[in-house]
């Protein structure tokens, strides 16, 4: 399966800032999705990273707040704007090489807003 | 009702026991089913995809059940490091990459 690198893999932050995950990945990739755990939760999607468009929203997340892009088929950004405490989560990249192949994972980049 | 519901944890089993772990869904349109394993401050990882036909892979065998919109995994002759979170997934639809989690049970696995 692919290797999914994702940066940083962890970070405290202030209230009102903003932080930008990267993901990269080593072969080019049909799917990028991004996820979020909160803590003692388990995954929610938050959307779908489009390659060269605006990426899909989940329900309850919208792009002023989670900016995400996606400008090739290896690497994908998420911003997490205007952070507060709630904002505190695990933040996964995850792929599928082909519309019908199970998801993997990046390793994560734990945030923690103070 | 959660869309994905599974046996509340923890499960803490002896070295060598067989432990099941079940769950339910209730998106009749998903597709496509799995399990993950989680270890603690990890991410998840595929443990393996579940078929109608059922599958086997060493000590883990998983079972579906489309019209009760039920699956299982059963890990037989447990190991130490077998201890982890248990994931049920499934798709939303027809998109794997879109994936609706169940909130994970627990095994720890003693010696």
């Amino acid at each position: 399966s692919a290797v999914i690198s994702q940066k940083p893999s962890r970070d405290i932050c202030q209230r009102g800032t903003s932080l930008t995950i990267q993901c990269q990945v080593d072969s080019q990739v049909t799917m990028m999705f991004w996820y979020r755990q909160q803590p003692g939760q388990s995954l929610t999607l938050i959307a779908t990273a489009n390659q060269g468009s605006e990426a899909t929203y989940e329900s309850g997340f919208v792009i002023d707040k989670f900016p995400i892009s996606r400008p090739n088929l290896t690497f994908s950004t998420l911003t997490v704007s205007n952070m507060s405490p709630e904002d505190s989560s695990i933040y996964l990249c995850s792929v599928s090489q082909k519309i019908d192949s199970p998801l993997h994972f990046g390793n994560g980049t734990r945030l923690t807003v103070t | 009702r959660k869309e994905v519901e599974q046996d509340p944890g923890p499960f803490n089993v002896p070295e060598g026991a067989t432990v099941a772990f079940n769950c339910t869904y209730s998106n009749s349109a998903s597709q496509s089913f799995f399990w993950y394993r989680q270890d603690c401050r990890k991410e998840p990882k595929l443990l393996m995809s579940v078929y109608s036909s059922g599958n086997e892979d060493g000590r883990f065998t998983a079972q579906l059940n489309r019209a009760s919109q039920y699956i299982s995994l059963l890990i037989r002759d447990s190991k130490l490091s077998d201890s982890a979170t248990y994931l049920c997934v499934v798709t939303q639809g027809s998109v794997v990459g879109k994936l609706i989690f169940g909130q994970g049970t627990e095994l720890s696995v003693k010696p």
